[in-house]
């Protein structure tokens, strides 16, 4: 069955500094992932997907993550950390018509 | 256009009391979601509605969850007999169902449910 694991529960970095946000799936086909978004008190917002398109998927507010089959694996990395992207962000697959969530990266982005 | 949207944003309730939780999906979205958010348990399904075939309610965790979905559209999570562990955010979703398959899953702001 598919699931993901998000491998760290929190994740603190500098202002300016890259971010990378770890996510390991497991799947028996190639599996619809997603990275989702949650700011405090606020819903759930959709960063990027994959689909099984390009490996390299490109998100909203300059994230992005690569999907590497031979590694179960779909990161999701930014160059430069804001202090707007302190946030919850969640990894997730899809199985049939089901959101699979892993637990949840808490970033704190310090000044 | 208009997102999914959830109400009551937040609610409290007595043990023991009756509550329900409406969702207004995005128009067009055929697929319907519930999820809930607590702590200690994270993101978890609960029930499922797409167009008109029978929902998947395998994820309610008891007979005091229930859901349904009026008219294709709307839909409500009613919880009976409130528990202090139904505590949590309760999270309703909606997609396109395109060629069969489930496309992308957007969120409402989610209804905080405090039962004291």
């Amino acid at each position: 069955a598919q699931s993901v694991t998000q491998l760290d529960s929190h994740v603190s970095v500098s202002e300016g500094t890259p971010v990378l946000l770890r996510c390991n799936y497991s799947s028996s086909y190639s599996p619809s992932l997603f990275w989702y978004v949650q700011h405090p008190n606020k819903g759930l917002q959709l960063l990027l997907k994959y689909t099984s398109a390009a490996t390299l998927v490109k998100g909203i507010n300059g994230f992005e993550a690569e999907f590497k089959k031979s590694e179960t694996s779909f990161h999701l990395t930014k160059p430069s950390a804001h202090m707007s992207d302190a946030a919850e962000y969640f990894c997730v697959v899809l199985r049939t018509y089901k959101y699979i969530f892993g637990t949840g990266t808490r970033l704190k982005v310090l000044a | 256009g208009a997102g999914v949207s959830q109400s009551p944003s937040n609610k409290v309730t007595e043990k023991g009391k009756d509550v329900e939780l409406r969702c207004d999906p995005i128009s067009g979205h055929t697929a319907l979601y519930w999820y809930r958010q607590s702590l200690g348990q994270g993101l978890e399904f609960l029930i499922y509605f797409q167009g008109n075939s029978a929902p998947d309610k395998s994820g309610l965790p008891s007979d005091r969850f229930s859901a349904e979905r009026t008219g294709g559209s709307v839909s409500t999570l009613t919880i009976q007999r409130t528990q202090q562990e139904d505590s949590a955010v309760y999270l309703c979703a909606s997609s396109l169902v395109d060629r069969g398959r489930e496309e992308t899953q957007y969120f409402g702001p989610g209804t905080r449910l405090l039962v004291l």
